[in-house]
C-alpha cells in the first residue's frame, strides 16, 4: 500500500536560518506530490506540487521542493524562515492524477525569535 | 469572498445525536471532498464526489452519509454520533481529481460529550 512519511513530528529553527522538511513516500512509479500547509485553526492550503519534470519545484511563501527518485523522497526547503511559518506542514502522494490523496501524518514547525 | 465555506464552525454534541455538516464551494470545482482530521492531526479521506457522483467511499461507518445536491455543495450528515467521532472535519474542493489542487475549507470541529 502507498504510504507517507514525514519522520519529523516537531521541528524547531531560529527565525533567518534555512529550513528542510523529510518526506519520504513508498510507491513503486512516480506518483504525484504535494506539500501542504496548515495554520492554526486553518484549513490546509497548497505550498507547491510535482508531477513531472524538473525535479525542483518553486512554491508559495519562498518554499521549494525537490524529487529525488533514487531516495524516494520530496524534502521541503525554505532558505530563512520567518515567525509567520510557523504551522503544520503536510507532505501528500497521489498514485496516480484519479486517485486519492494519502496525507503523511505532518511535521509541526515552531520558529524562534 | 470565502472559496470552501462550512458551517458551523464548531459543533458539541452529545451522544447518540444525529448532526450535519454543512459545505459549500464557489470555485466552480466539480470534485468535492470530506477529510477527518484526528486529535494528532492525521488526516485522512472519507469521502469525495465528482460531478455529485460519488467516487471516493473511505472504510468509513455507515452512520456517515454524504449528500451533494449539486456540484457547489457537499453536506456530511453523522447519525448516532459516538465520542470516536469527535475530530475537525473538513471539506475540500478541486477541478477534477485528486492530482489537482485541492481547496480546503477552515474545518468544523465535532466534539461528542
Amino acid at each position: 500500500a502507498q504510504s507517507v512519511t514525514q519522520p519529523d513530528i516537531h521541528i524547531t529553527v531560529s527565525e533567518g536560518a534555512s529550513l528542510e522538511l523529510r518526506c519520504n513516500y513508498s510507491y513503486g512509479a512516480t506518483p504525484y506530490l504535494f506539500w501542504y500547509v496548515q495554520s492554526p485553526g486553518q484549513g490546509l492550503q497548497l505550498l507547491l506540487k510535482y508531477f513531472s519534470g524538473d525535479t525542483l519545484v518553486q512554491g508559495i511563501k519562498g518554499f521549494e521542493a525537490e524529487f529525488k527518485r533514487s531516495q524516494s523522497s520530496f524534502n521541503l526547503r525554505k532558505p530563512s524562515v520567518h515567525w509567520s511559518d510557523a504551522a503544520e506542514y503536510f507532505c501528500a502522494v497521489a498514485p496516480n492524477r484519479d486517485d486519492k490523496i494519502i496525507f503523511g501524518k505532518g511535521t509541526r514547525l515552531h520558529i524562534l525569535p | 469572498d470565502t472559496a470552501v465555506s462550512q458551517t458551523p464552525k464548531y459543533l458539541v454534541t452529545q451522544m447518540g445525536n444525529d448532526k450535519s455538516i454543512k459545505c459549500e464551494q464557489n470555485l466552480g470545482h466539480d470534485t468535492m471532498y470530506w477529510y477527518k482530521q484526528d486529535s494528532k492531526k492525521f488526516l485522512k479521506i472519507m469521502f469525495s464526489y465528482n460531478n455529485k457522483e460519488l467516487i471516493i467511499n473511505e472504510t468509513v461507518p455507515n452512520r456517515f452519509s454524504p449528500k451533494s445536491p449539486d456540484k457547489a455543495h457537499l453536506n456530511l450528515h453523522i447519525n448516532s454520533l459516538e465520542l470516536g467521532d469527535s475530530a475537525v472535519y473538513f471539506c475540500a474542493s478541486s477541478h477534477g481529481r485528486a492530482a489537482y489542487e485541492q481547496y480546503f475549507g477552515p474545518g468544523t470541529r465535532l466534539t461528542v460529550t
